[in-house]
């Protein structure tokens, strides 16, 4: 079965950093484009990152910068580095794992399966 | 903030038929863009619901359906039962943003 599963949030200071995971079962993950989506309290889905099978890495525009995406593939896990974090940055992360082709077709990236989230809450 | 916008929430009673528009622009959908629907059930993960603009991954039921024209995509429930009720969401890509980009969201009421 395809699982993902995301660990490493919790309440953290404004400037502070954390380290999300997201350890994968079904499918390796240095052979998949993954990417990290999160869910402000109150708003809509946000993309935040993805990486490439090739190592490639993108950002939103509200977190580059700040926020680096990479992987461990002795552990099958993705990870999300979140430095200089702010009020804006509260909100449930999840990981998925980026989908874009179908048979012999590649089309538009969509997201399956999702993890079930972490919480991250910026406060002082 | 986003470039692809839902109608805040849609209302209907059980086995009626909600539809969810998603109205973008030249630089996501209407550039050629697919668009892609999840649902989220209070308190959980997204879940893919349709890919592709009109495909439904397995599990998926018949009642769910999609489709893309122009600028828009849509997303139709027929057979509107109880456990609809969730937080519906379209996703595409947009070049101005160089990005995934998704909806506002929809909340459906039955």
């Amino acid at each position: 079965e395809v699982q993902l599963v995301e660990s490493g949030g919790g309440l953290i200071q404004p400037g502070g950093s954390l380290r999300l995971s997201c350890a994968a079962s079904g499918f390796t993950v240095n052979s998949s484009y993954m990417a990290w989506v999160r869910r402000a309290p109150g708003k809509g889905l946000e993309w935040v990152s993805f990486i490439y099978s090739n190592g490639k890495t993108f950002y939103a525009a509200a977190v580059k910068g700040r926020f680096t995406i990479s992987r461990d593939n002795s552990k099958n896990t993705l990870y999300l580095q979140m430095n200089s974090l702010s009020a804006e940055d509260t909100a449930i992360y999840y990981c998925a794992r980026d989908r874009r082709c179908s048979g012999d077709n590649c089309y538009t990236p969509w997201f399956d399966p999702w993890g079930q989230g972490t919480q991250v809450t910026v406060s002082s | 903030q986003s470039v692809l916008t839902q109608p805040p929430s849609v209302s209907g009673a059980p086995g009626q038929r909600v539809t969810i528009s998603c109205t973008g622009s030249s630089s996501n959908i209407g550039a050629g863009f697919d668009v892609h629907w999840y649902q989220q059930l209070p308190g959980t993960a997204p879940k893919l619901l349709i890919y592709i603009n009109d495909r439904r991954p397995s599990g998926v039921p018949d009642r769910f359906s999609g489709s893309k024209s122009g600028t828009s995509a849509s997303l139709a429930i027929t057979g509107l039962q109880a456990d609809d009720e969730a937080d519906y969401y379209c996703q595409s890509y947009d070049t101005t943003l160089s990005g995934y980009v998704f909806g506002t969201g929809t909340k459906v009421n039955v």
